[in-house]
């Protein structure tokens, strides 16, 4: 099966760049779906097909993917954005066809 | 407004079966396939299978084969996990999703139930 692996945890100051990796063999040639989790609450997408936002998701939140590392890149992080994040991907060749990454805990400082 | 509300919390004994209900509202149910994702308290999500409602054809992760079976009532756009054989593993909060699919991904572009928590303990 696919693996998505991420780093357990982020920590940055306020104002400061966040950077979240989610690592997988070739994952450049899967699109790659970004979640926000806060605590007792549903996920939340933030960034889907590698680098497309939501309407209603700020412009700091943006991701790139290439070779075997995705990126999701959080600007001027605010108190607000600590939270989990989870990377995702979809194959349906694969089994399970839905992979999450284990997720990561981005502290801000 | 969409919505998926999902029935309320369970606990039940191991070896016991649990069906967790999934209600949609505010679009056409069978226009949109419904995943099911779980998550144990303080651990990662975890996809368990999908369903198409127009067709109720399934598909499951084959860590859930044979013990897991989505099911829908499309007079009443509600989706049915059933998870059988519960052991203490399978404690966790259920969501059913409803999936957005483009070009060649899926994913949740917004709408999650609330969850559902089952608990399995003797």
């Amino acid at each position: 099966s696919y693996v998505l692996t991420q780093p357990p945890s982020v920590s940055v100051a306020p104002g400061q760049t966040a950077r979240i990796t989610c690592g997988g063999n070739n994952i450049g040639s899967k699109s790659v779906h970004w979640y926000q989790q806060k605590p007792g609450q549903a996920p939340v997408l933030v960034v889907y097909d590698d680098s497309d936002r939501p309407s209603g998701i700020p412009e700091r939140f943006s991701g790139s993917n290439s070779g075997n590392t995705a990126t999701l890149t959080i600007s001027r992080v605010e108190a607000g954005d600590e939270a989990d994040y989870y990377c995702q991907v979809w194959d349906s060749s694969s089994d399970p066809n839905w992979v999450f990454g284990g997720g990561t805990k981005l502290t801000v400082l | 407004q969409v919505q998926l509300v999902q029935s309320g919390a369970e606990v039940k004994k191991p070896g016991a079966s649990v069906k967790v209900s999934c209600k949609a509202f505010g679009y056409t149910f069978t226009s949109y396939d419904i995943n099911w994702v779980r998550q144990a308290t303080g651990q990662g999500l975890e996809w368990m299978g999908w369903m198409i409602p127009n067709s109720g054809h399934t598909g499951y992760a084959q860590k859930f084969q044979g013990r897991v079976t989505m099911t829908r009532n499309t007079s009443i756009s509600t989706a049915y996990m059933e998870l059988s054989s519960l052991r203490s593993e399978d404690t966790a909060v259920y969501y059913c999703v409803r999936v957005t699919c483009s070009g060649s991904s899926c994913y949740v572009r917004e709408n999650w139930g609330q969850g559902t928590l089952v608990t399995v303990s003797s």
